[in-house]
């Protein structure tokens, strides 16, 4: 079964920093597109950052040179460190793959999520 | 304000068909880029619904499907039941963004 599973959320006051935890079971990291997509509290869906096969990256306008997405081989785990967080930084964050076949890929498996907070 | 526009809210009784639009523009859905449909069951986590414009994942039952055309794109569901009650949310690809783009979502209410 593919699970992911988010940890490393929390309170953080405004101008702090996060590392979030994506560790998956059931497909390997780095063979997949992964990506980060949050939800502010009562709002939709906002994508956030996609890591390729290749290692490329690409950022959403709201959170470029703020926060970086990276993955572990060996731990078979997707982070995203964010830095200089804001209060409209606040959301849930979560991970997903992104299946291939589709332009552009489709977000087909989902974890539960891990809740950031970001006030004073 | 999101680049794909949707409804905030649809409703219909049990056993009705309703229709969900998504708009965008020349730069994501009119450019040729594929339509994705999540559902939002309340207090989970986001599921895929509809991917390629009209393809079902295994499992999700027919009485859901997606077209496109133009600049826009469409979930309908019909045969609507209580357990559809759910936010839906469309997703494409922006060229001008250069990156991936959500509408605002759309609440389902089964009357």
């Amino acid at each position: 079964e593919v699970q992911l599973v988010e940890s490393g959320g929390g309170l953080v006051q405004p101008g702090g920093s996060l590392r979030l935890s994506c560790v998956a079971s059931g497909i390997t990291v780095s063979s997949n597109y992964m990506s980060w997509v949050r939800q502010a509290p009562g709002k939709g869906l906002e994508w956030v950052s996609v890591i390729y096969r290749d290692g490329r990256t690409l950022y959403a306008d709201s959170v470029k040179g703020r926060f970086t997405i990276s993955r572990d081989s060996s731990r078979n785990t997707l982070y995203l460190q964010m830095n200089s967080l804001r209060p409209e930084d606040t959301a849930v964050y979560y991970c997903t793959r992104d299946a291939t076949g589709t332009n552009p890929n489709h977000m087909d498996v989902w974890g539960e999520g891990t809740t950031v907070s970001v006030s004073s | 304000q999101s680049v794909l526009t949707q409804p905030p809210s649809v409703s219909g009784a049990p056993g009705q068909r309703v229709t969900i639009s998504c708009t965008g523009s020349s730069s994501n859905i009119g450019a040729g880029y594929v339509v994705h449909w999540y559902q939002q069951l309340p207090g989970t986590a986001p599921k895929l619904l509809i991917y390629g414009n009209n393809n079902r994942p295994s499992g999700v039952p027919d009485r859901f499907s997606g077209s496109k055309s133009g600049t826009s794109a469409s979930l309908a569901i019909t045969g609507l039941q209580a357990e559809d009650e759910a936010d839906y949310y469309c997703q494409s690809y922006d060229s001008s963004l250069r990156g991936w783009v959500f509408g605002g979502g759309t609440k389902v209410t089964v009357l």
